[in-house]
Order: C-alpha cells, then structure tokens, then sequence
C-alpha cells in the first residue's frame, strides 16, 4: 500500500522566518509531487508541483524532491500569519495527513 | 470559488439510506476526481474520470460506492446503504489532462450519518 508520512505539527514559526515541511513517501516508483495548502473549513489548493530531483521555486514557496531518499520537502520564506493553514503533501493520487503550520506575528 | 461546484453542500442521512453527490467541474476541464476527508486527515482517493471514462478506482473503496460520469461534464457519486463511518467531507476536484497546475477543487459536501 503507498503511503506518505508527514509530520502532523502543529509546526510553530514566527513572521518573517523560513517554514521547513518535510514528506517521506513508500512507492519508489512514484512520479510527480504536491503540495497543497488547506485552510481551516476550507478545500485544498494547489500550491505547488514536482516531477524531477533538485529545487523547484515560485515565490516565497520552494520545493525539494529527492527521489533516492523518497523524500519531498516544501520551505517558505518570509512566512506570513496568512500561510498558517495545514500543508498536505500528495505523491500521485495518495495525500498524507498534513502538518498544521501556525505562523505567529 | 474556484468554479468547481457540489451540491449538495450537507447531506444528513440515516444509516442504511442511499446518498447521491453531484460534482460540476471546470467546463473545459476533461479529469474529475472524487476524494473524502475526515477531521485531521488527508483527503483520500476514491476515483477519477477522463471524459466519461472511469479510468481508477480505489482498491479501498467498497463496493457501496459507485461514480459515474455519464457526458464527460458533471459527475455523480452514490453511496448505497449507508454506515457511519460514511461521515466525511467528500470532495470533488477537476483539471484538464496535462496541465496540472489548473487543478481545483470543489468546496465539498458533508455527509453525516446518523
């Protein structure tokens, strides 16, 4: 069974630091990476995609995918109280189950 | 509004009826997913469709729960005879095949069974 293991938090940061989510996954065959923001009582949004090893960066958002360790990362900068939500990480069609991410002012 | 739309918004069900959810997409938009999530979980796979065709299903996903696309625009997911560990927030989200970034979803619907 694939399986995606994140760190539920709640991952507390202050305004303005770098917010560091981590995501292992289990099917090494897996192609392509997400990461999704989710606000409470609210749907996820897509924030971010990876296929390929290295850094992929889009603002303040930065992903990492390294395969060979089966490991996908999500870093934002200059964290801002909005960005407090959960953070899913997706491998293919199999979420994790979020980190809560609380940015304080 | 991310143009995706579900309805019905709520569903409060008794255990052993039959639900049906309707998902209405993006227009241009040929993928449909159907996910649920319960309180501090990721949202869980059940099905995507390419146009009207069913193209996975969850190995998970009881045979109780049936989707169906029939014109490859909205989609329909009924879940037959009903348990409480139905209750979830099931979600529907859309996107064209090839571009991953343009995907969405829906702002679900909730089923409690009671």
């Amino acid at each position: 069974q694939k399986e995606v293991e994140q760190n539920s938090g709640p991952l507390s940061v202050p305004e303005g630091a770098i917010a560091s989510l981590n995501c292992t996954y289990s099917d090494r065959g897996s192609q392509s990476f997400f990461w999704y923001r989710q606000y409470s009582g609210k749907s996820p949004e897509l924030i971010m995609f990876i296929y390929s090893n290295g850094d992929k960066e889009d603002g303040r958002f930065t992903a990492q995918l390294n395969k060979a360790s089966q490991y996908v990362s999500l870093l934002i900068r200059d964290s801002q109280p909005s960005d407090s939500a959960t953070y899913l990480c997706a491998v293919g069609l199999t979420f994790g189950k979020g980190t809560l991410l609380t940015v304080n002012p | 509004d991310t143009g995706v739309s579900q309805d019905p918004r709520h569903k409060i069900t008794k255990r052993g009826q039959n639900v049906t959810f309707r998902c209405d997409p993006i227009s241009e938009h040929n993928r449909l997913y159907w996910y649920r999530q319960t309180l501090g979980q990721g949202p869980e796979f059940l099905t995507y469709f390419q146009n009207e065709a069913q193209l996975e299903k969850s190995r998970l996903l009881s045979d109780r729960f049936s989707a169906e696309r029939p014109k490859g625009s909205f989609s329909t997911l009924e879940i037959q005879r009903t348990e409480q560990g139905d209750s979830a927030m099931y979600l529907c989200a859309s996107r064209t095949a090839g571009t991953v970034y343009e995907q969405y979803f829906g702002p679900g619907t909730r089923l409690t069974v009671t």
